[in-house]
């Protein structure tokens, strides 16, 4: 039972698309996380939010756009993307940010063509 | 800079043979987490097990357990009893202790475990 939920779970948009990732914890979690995943390879950290606000952004492009509207909520706003942005997009959360233990949701596969 | 290494991309077992996956990683810190990650096809990534650095026990999770050699920075994973549900991809992670605003966790490549019937 997966205790993070991501929406959708697939997601196929065109270059000019808006779109959007959603990812919900109600474990009373206080930190939230984005990852990119690229098939058979580890996740890459993307951004960080610790109590509802953006802690770390891993250099990601601007065509990416995290929000946060509470501590259970996690968004990303995609824009103009590119094809090679094609990947899954894991959310996780945990206790706080310095508690390493994560629990992931199940992820949204993103294809862009 | 932290590193973490899974020198086996690729590894089988047997069902009900047990089977250990390695990890090795450079840190000089004293005090760090070490982690197992499991990630079975289109599912989710769990938490299989994980160590405190700074215990001496080795961390067990019924099937699942570490050899944890924190002078040689190795942390293998040890599956008994192998069942066909233990097939997939298996991440080792580090993280430090005291990461202040340094919070990622470092992963190793992953090693894609098949389980034969």
């Amino acid at each position: 039972d997966t205790e993070v939920t991501q929406t959708p779970k697939h997601l196929v948009m065109g270059m000019t698309n808006k779109k959007s990732l959603k990812c919900e914890q109600h474990m009373g979690h206080r930190a939230m996380y984005w990852y990119k995943q690229k098939a058979k390879k580890p996740p890459e950290l993307m951004f960080v939010y610790s109590y509802e606000k953006l802690s770390i952004n891993e250099s990601v492009p601007s065509r990416f756009s995290p929000e946060c509207p509470n501590s259970s909520l996690l968004n990303l706003h995609l824009h103009a993307l590119q094809p090679e942005d094609s990947a899954l997009y894991l959310c996780a959360s945990s206790r706080t940010a310095n508690t390493g233990e994560l629990f992931f949701g199940e992820g949204s596969r993103l294809t862009v063509l | 800079a932290q590193t973490v290494t899974q020198s086996q991309p690729e590894m089988s077992v047997q069902e009900a043979e047990t089977v250990t996956l390695s990890c090795t990683y450079d840190t000089s810190e004293s005090d760090y987490y070490l982690f197992w990650y499991k990630q079975p096809p289109s599912r989710q990534m769990i938490l299989v097990i994980r160590q405190e650095a700074y215990k001496q026990q080795n961390a067990t999770e019924n099937r699942f357990s570490v050899n944890f050699q924190k002078a040689a920075k190795s942390f293998s994973l040890k599956i008994s009893d192998s069942q066909l549900g233990d097939a997939a991809m298996y991440f080792c992670a580090y993280r430090r202790a005291n990461a202040g605003n340094n919070r990622k966790l470092i992963w190793g490549l992953g090693t894609s475990l098949a389980v034969n019937p």
